[in-house]
This record gives structure tokens, C-alpha cells and sequence, in this order.
């Protein structure tokens, strides 16, 4: 069963902090992915990884950083959080789509308030 | 520009009643395309996939290239089908995948 995992659950900032959330994978998945969850916007692609040390930027980069280092670890950087990045934060993997199915699998979400 | 679009925010039936939750995509390529559920209090989770063409849950969706659409159909729906349904894209070598706005579907019972 492929879980992945994310460290935190609730966070609550300041504006101008550093914030990181991380997220690990346990079935060797190429891909991961970050994207923020807000409602009537649905999911909206942050940042994603096809192999260690790659990433590429999805639609809504700006404000924000990944690092890849390992295989089974994505984490997304909020170098100076600010009360517009407060939302839900999922991160997610996947087998290349020549691999396997293409299919994502999510963590539970980390939900992020900036005050 | 890649683009999912799912033009209904809120979709509410009856219980039995036909489903059909839509989805356009924008992609001069060959799409690969997903409908993702999240229930209440769960993760995301796929529920299904244009290149299996199967039925999951008694939901069917059938890529139309011509007006590109995939939109999900249920005959008949249940209540425990309650939830918020997400379409969602996969294109380019990198396996990026995006993902349309979102319709709750609410069942009445």
C-alpha cells in the first residue's frame, strides 16, 4: 500500500516566517508533487520533481521553493510566509507516466495558517 | 495553455437519480486524463482513468476528443456518493498532472 506522508497536519505562521513542509514516499514513485487545495479554485499545481534534484514549476510558483534531495522526500519552502499563502497543502506522488498508470497518491494535507 | 475546466461548483440530486458531472480540457497532445474523489475527512483518491475504461463504483467516464470532454456519469445515484469530485489531466515526459476547479456532489436523499 503506497503511503505517503506528511509531516504536519496544522500549522499556524506569521507572516514573514520561514515555513517548510515536508513530505516523504515509501514506493520508490519518480514524481512528486506539491499543489494547494482552496475551495471553488480546487487543486493548483505549486511545484513538481520527476527525479532527484529536478523540479519544475507548475502553474502558482511565485512565493515559493521545493527541494529534492532523496528519492523519497519533497518539500516545499515558504521563504517569507504571507496571509495569501494560508491554505491547504498536498503533496502527492506517482510512477512516470511510461512507467505505471500515471495514477497520484496524496498525503493527508497540511493545513497552513499565516496570521 | 494546458487547461481542466469543470463548469459546476455544486451539483445536487436525488437519490437514484442520473449523474453527470462535467469536465473540458484544453491539450493539443494526446490527454491522459483522471476523475479524483475526496469523501469527506479523506485523502484524494483516484477513481478512475480514460485508458481502462472501466466502470468504478457505477461510474463511467468516455473521453471525447472531439468536443474534449470527459465527463463522469453514474446512472443511478447513492448517497454515500456524496463528495467532491476533481478532474485532472496528465501530459508532457514529466508526468505533470493538473487538475480542474472541483464539483461537490451532494445526494438527497
Amino acid at each position: 500500500d503506497v503511503k505517503v506522508t506528511q509531516s504536519s497536519r496544522y500549522l499556524v505562521k506569521r507572516t514573514g516566517e520561514k515555513v517548510f513542509l515536508e513530505c516523504v514516499q515509501d514506493m520508490d514513485h519518480e514524481n512528486m508533487f506539491w499543489y494547494r487545495q482552496d475551495p471553488g479554485l480546487g487543486l493548483r499545481l505549486i511545484y513538481f520533481s520527476y527525479d532527484v534534484k529536478m523540479k519544475e514549476k507548475g502553474d502558482i510558483p511565485e512565493g515559493y521553493s521545493v527541494s529534492r534531495e532523496k528519492k523519497e522526500r519533497f518539500s516545499l519552502i515558504l521563504e517569507s510566509a504571507s496571509t495569501n499563502q494560508t491554505s491547504m497543502y498536498l503533496c502527492a506522488s506517482s510512477l512516470s507516466l511510461a512507467g505505471g498508470t500515471g495514477e497520484l497518491f496524496f498525503g493527508e494535507g497540511s493545513r497552513l495558517t499565516v496570521l | 495553455a494546458q487547461r481542466v475546466t469543470q463548469p459546476e461548483k455544486l451539483l445536487s440530486v436525488f437519490k437514484g437519480a442520473p449523474v453527470e458531472l462535467k469536465c473540458n480540457y484544453s491539450y493539443s497532445g494526446s490527454p491522459e486524463l483522471f476523475w479524483y474523489v475526496q469523501y469527506s475527512r479523506q485523502r484524494l483518491q483516484l477513481l478512475l482513468r480514460h485508458i481502462s475504461r472501466e466502470s468504478i463504483k457505477g461510474f463511467t467516464a468516455d473521453l471525447n476528443k472531439g468536443e474534449t470532454s470527459f465527463h463522469l456519469k453514474k446512472p443511478f445515484a447513492q448517497e454515500e456518493d456524496s463528495a467532491m469530485y476533481y478532474c485532472a489531466l496528465a501530459y508532457s515526459s514529466a508526468s505533470k498532472i493538473i487538475f480542474g476547479s472541483g464539483t461537490r456532489l451532494s445526494i438527497r436523499p
